[in-house]
């Protein structure tokens, strides 16, 4: 079954480093996301792109985070500055269209230290 | 606010017992409800979904009915194995679908032992 890959599965950080996190949604699909998860709190939605632009973005997702498609195939998720707060686990996920199951990757794990 | 309230875990059953995880919801219109799995090492997988009142859902021997009166959407399953061992997620989506923002419980550690 096709599958979401995201990479890195675990990646530890220092404070004020960029990180960006890769993704690699199933083919045929036309939107994307990104969700995080802070450890034992709920998984709350960043991002959606649709069309090489961004459809919705949280209150979450500020000038620090930026998403980008640059090959047709990678989906990535790039924090400029990082924060002690932005340790999560980040979901990256794909839908063929709109009212279609959203299917998601294993998760990048990320410490900011 | 739309948001999704599911009870704390982790729950933990011996082999063959009834599993329930409640979920109840809030949400400003009708929603389409899901119930999403998480086994170890794994993404989130899509477990069974309710798009409308009193549908059920079900897979792999899970069920939930849509209970818009009591805006609930519990998660059941006859008999669990220690395959079923996850953290469980109940979620909503708002109509339009268009694009499909998530809402998502808390997750629910189920542990099965044998």
């Amino acid at each position: 079954e096709p599958e979401v890959t995201q990479t890195p599965s675990h990646q530890v950080t220092q404070m004020g480093q960029e990180v960006i996190l890769r993704c690699v949604p199933i083919s045929n699909h036309l939107y994307f996301y990104w969700y995080r998860q802070i450890l034992g709190q709920k998984v709350e939605f960043l991002v959606s792109f649709y069309n090489n632009e961004i459809s919705e973005k949280s209150e979450i997702f500020d000038d620090q985070f930026s998403v980008e498609r640059p090959d047709g195939s990678n989906f990535t998720l790039k924090i400029r500055s990082t924060k002690l707060e932005d340790s999560a686990m980040y979901f990256c996920a794909s839908t063929e269209s709109e009212g279609n199951t959203i299917y998601f990757g294993e998760g990048s794990w990320l410490t900011v230290v | 606010g739309n948001s999704v309230t599911q009870m704390e875990g982790p729950v933990t059953l011996s082999e063959e017992a009834f599993l329930t995880i409640n979920c109840t919801y809030t949400a400003t219109g009708y929603p389409s409800l899901f119930w999403y799995v998480q086994y170890p090492g794994e993404g989130l997988q899509l477990l069974l979904k309710a798009t409308k009142a009193d549908d059920k859902g079900s897979n792999k021997g899970f069920e939930a009915t849509y209970r818009k009166e009591t805006t609930s959407f519990h998660l059941e399953k006859g008999s669990v194995q220690v395959s079923d061992s996850a953290v469980y997620f109940c979620a909503l989506i708002l109509p339009p679908l268009g694009f499909q923002k998530l809402v998502f419980g808390t997750g629910t550690r189920l542990l099965v032992s044998p």
